[in-house]
């Protein structure tokens, strides 16, 4: 049974402060890594796709990172806002199914 | 361009009874998956359809079927309801292809209450 792993379960953090949370895959059978943002009362909306091995993609203040060879992910956010806080999601693309970590929720605090 | 929609929003059932929800996705998306979302639970994989066949089904038991039609909507089923189904039911839709390498769009979920 494949496993995605979220870490921390939760943050605090000030805002302006800038962030980093992990999600850790089985390296095996990898075809896709997806990063989702859930705001509280809102649908999840995607972040990244990311395929290859070393991808580094960037949407404003938000990065992601992919290691396929040991397996893990990083999400960044540079400059914390108040609307940042959310929970972040990853999940990893397996036949035709997207196995979901349990995510990081992440506060900002004024 | 419409998102995704599904209906209804709410609903409340009791043990026992069958349930049917509904999902509409993006024009032009071929793929719909379904997942169930319970308290203190992360996003659980229910099913994938693609061009009206299932691709792939998570660990769920037989009470959970699911369809998609010619023009891609697509509905999941319950029967006989248990207390433990109630839960946040969220459809998302993607492009044609191999899931994966795209992005899911999700509709709004349909709070299913069981009593």
């Amino acid at each position: 049974i494949l496993n995605v792993e979220q870490s921390p379960q939760s943050l605090h953090v000030q805002e302006g402060d800038s962030t980093n949370f992990t999600c850790s895959f089985p390296s095996s059978n990898f075809y896709a890594l997806h990063w989702y943002r859930w705001e509280t009362a809102k649908s999840p909306e995607a972040l990244f796709v990311m395929t290859l091995n070393g991808d580094e993609k960037k949407k404003g203040r938000i990065s992601a990172t992919l290691n396929t060879k040991e397996g893990y992910s990083y999400l960044y956010i540079k400059g914390s806002q108040p609307e940042d806080s959310a929970t972040y999601l990853c999940a990893l693309d397996s036949n035709y199914q997207l196995i979901w970590g349990a995510g990081t929720k992440l506060i900002i605090k004024p | 361009k419409a998102g995704v929609t599904q209906t209804p929003r709410y609903l409340i059932k009791t043990r026992g009874q069958q349930v049917t929800l509904s999902c509409s996705p993006i024009s032009g998306h071929r793929s719909v998956s379904w997942y169930q979302q319970t308290p203190g639970q992360g996003l659980q994989f229910l099913f994938e359809y693609f061009s009206e066949t299932q691709r792939n089904k998570g660990n769920f038991p037989g009470r959970f079927s699911g369809r998609q039609f010619s023009n891609s909507r697509s509905e999941m089923n319950v029967s006989t309801l248990e207390l433990g189904d109630s839960a946040l039911y969220l459809c998302a839709s993607s492009l044609a292809g191999r899931q994966g390498t795209y992005e899911q769009y999700f509709g709004p979920g349909t709070r299913l209450t069981v009593t």
